[in-house]
């Protein structure tokens, strides 16, 4: 069965460092999209990703963040210098409709020190 | 913005009974999406429910949409202890979010 994938599954980093999040969605999806879970908290939206470009963002998505998809199969998600705030598990998900099912990864836990 | 907002009590129940949990949300909707998530893993669709429908069944999973009131619910019916995760209602609407609300945490004792 196809599925989303994620790498790292757990990065641990520096307080301003950067960190890149990588995720390959299923083949056939169109919609891309990143969320993240502060531990305990509600799933929250970060960016969605349509034909190349961003589609929507919510207001988390700040200039320190940024995606992209370089080789039409990896979806990433750059975090330029990182702040403890952002400590969190990333999801990755991909859809084939727009407002259809989300298929999730199993997640990158980042933890910023 | 759309929001689902599940109520936020945690569930404790035996195995064989019957669990039920309720969401709200505040705008319109195009689909209301119930997902599972077991601690540390990623989410996992269970069941969408589109706008002009009132319920939909999935295996021991229903799921009802009130409209007039925002409101949806999930019952599992004979509940496993498999069944013990934290269950997540989204709602789609014209945009391109799901928008997620903070989750159901239900326990099953076997």
């Amino acid at each position: 069965e196809p599925e989303v994938t994620q790498t790292p599954s757990h990065q641990v980093t520096q307080m301003g460092q950067e960190v890149i999040l990588r995720c390959v969605p299923i083949s056939n999806h169109l919609y891309f999209y990143w969320y993240r879970q502060i531990l305990g908290q509600k799933v929250e939206f970060l960016v969605s990703f349509y034909n190349n470009e961003i589609s929507e963002k919510s207001e988390i998505f700040d200039d320190q963040f940024s995606v992209e998809r370089p080789d039409g199969s990896n979806f990433t998600l750059k975090i330029r210098s990182t702040k403890l705030e952002d400590s969190a598990m990333y999801f990755c998900a991909s859809s084939e409709a727009q407002t259809g099912e989300l298929f999730f990864g199993e997640g990158s836990r980042l933890t910023v020190l | 913005s759309q929001q689902g907002e599940e109520d936020p009590q945690a569930l404790s129940i035996q195995e064989g009974e019957n669990a039920t949990m309720n969401c709200s949300y505040k705008t319109s909707i195009n689909n209301l999406q119930w997902y599972r998530q077991n601690s540390g893993r990623g989410l996992v669709h269970l069941i969408l429910i589109r706008s002009n429908e009132r319920e939909k069944h999935s295996g021991r999973l229903r799921v009802t949409l009130d409209t007039s009131k925002k409101s949806s619910s999930l019952l599992i019916t004979a509940s496993r202890a498999a069944d013990t995760a934290s269950y997540f209602c989204a709602t789609a609407g014209g945009n391109n979010r799901l928008a997620f609300g903070k989750g159901n945490q239900v326990v099953v004792i076997p």
